[in-house]
């Protein structure tokens, strides 16, 4: 398709087990943005890829989160060992040049429900 | 670290109406500021960036935003809103244009 792509759009998990959210990004996108949207804020940076290499992992909020671009285009964000407080949609962004030129192009979040 | 502000959470206001959407950064830098909406059920989309140049941006939709550097807002303005602007609206700063900072969101309501 021609925008970000998110799978699942919705997932339902217990406390305590493992997650993994896709992001496809739009073809020829260099950079990617990982953010997570709790109800009432704004989006919360996690992650930012430019190519296959996490260029700026600090907004990952402890060691249960990991994201990966192998091929530099699709990513994966992994949560182990899932908290409830984990809930919340978590937002796959592109952009051409790193953000630079401003746009960022959001697809429209995988929804996390942690019982 | 930038941090944006936003200052009304909710903004009713009727239809063919004006309306103002605040927004404040901190930044001891120079910044790219960026307004996105996100309508029911959707992503966010880009409304309009401010990157340099004139302070007066336009975007899509009618709507328009002033850059002032002194008083680090970023007002967000609509001389006459539609039932179809209903939507929430997030401010958004860049100082490398590598990490975005986004506001806690404005939810603009049209009434009829």
């Amino acid at each position: 398709g021609a925008g970000v792509s998110q799978t699942p759009s919705n997932k339902v998990t217990e406390k305590g087990k493992y997650v993994e959210l896709r992001c496809d990004p739009i073809s020829g996108h260099t950079a990617l943005y990982w953010y997570r949207q709790s109800l009432g804020q704004g989006p919360e940076f996690l992650i930012y890829f430019q190519g296959t290499g996490a260029a700026d992992d600090s907004g990952l909020p402890n060691d249960r989160f990991f994201a990966v671009r192998p091929e530099g285009s699709v990513s994966t964000l992994k949560i182990q060992r899932t908290e409830r407080g984990d809930s919340a949609v978590y937002l796959c962004a592109s952009s051409l040049w790193g953000g630079h030129t401003g746009e960022l192009f959001f697809g429209e979040g995988s929804r996390l429900t942690v019982l | 670290a930038q941090s944006v502000t936003q200052l009304d959470s909710q903004v009713p206001v009727f239809e063919e109406a004006p309306v103002e959407l605040r927004c404040n950064y901190s930044s001891s830098v120079s910044v790219y500021l960026f307004w996105y909406v996100q309508y029911p059920n959707q992503g966010l989309q880009l409304l309009l960036k401010y990157l340099s140049g004139s302070t007066l941006v336009k975007g899509i939709n009618g709507f328009e935003a002033e850059f002032n550097k002194s008083q680090t807002s970023f007002h967000l303005r609509k001389p006459s809103v539609h039932i179809s602007d209903t939507a929430e609206y997030f401010c958004a700063v860049s100082d490398t244009g590598n990490q975005f900072y986004f506001g806690t969101g404005t939810s603009l309501t049209v009434i009829p």
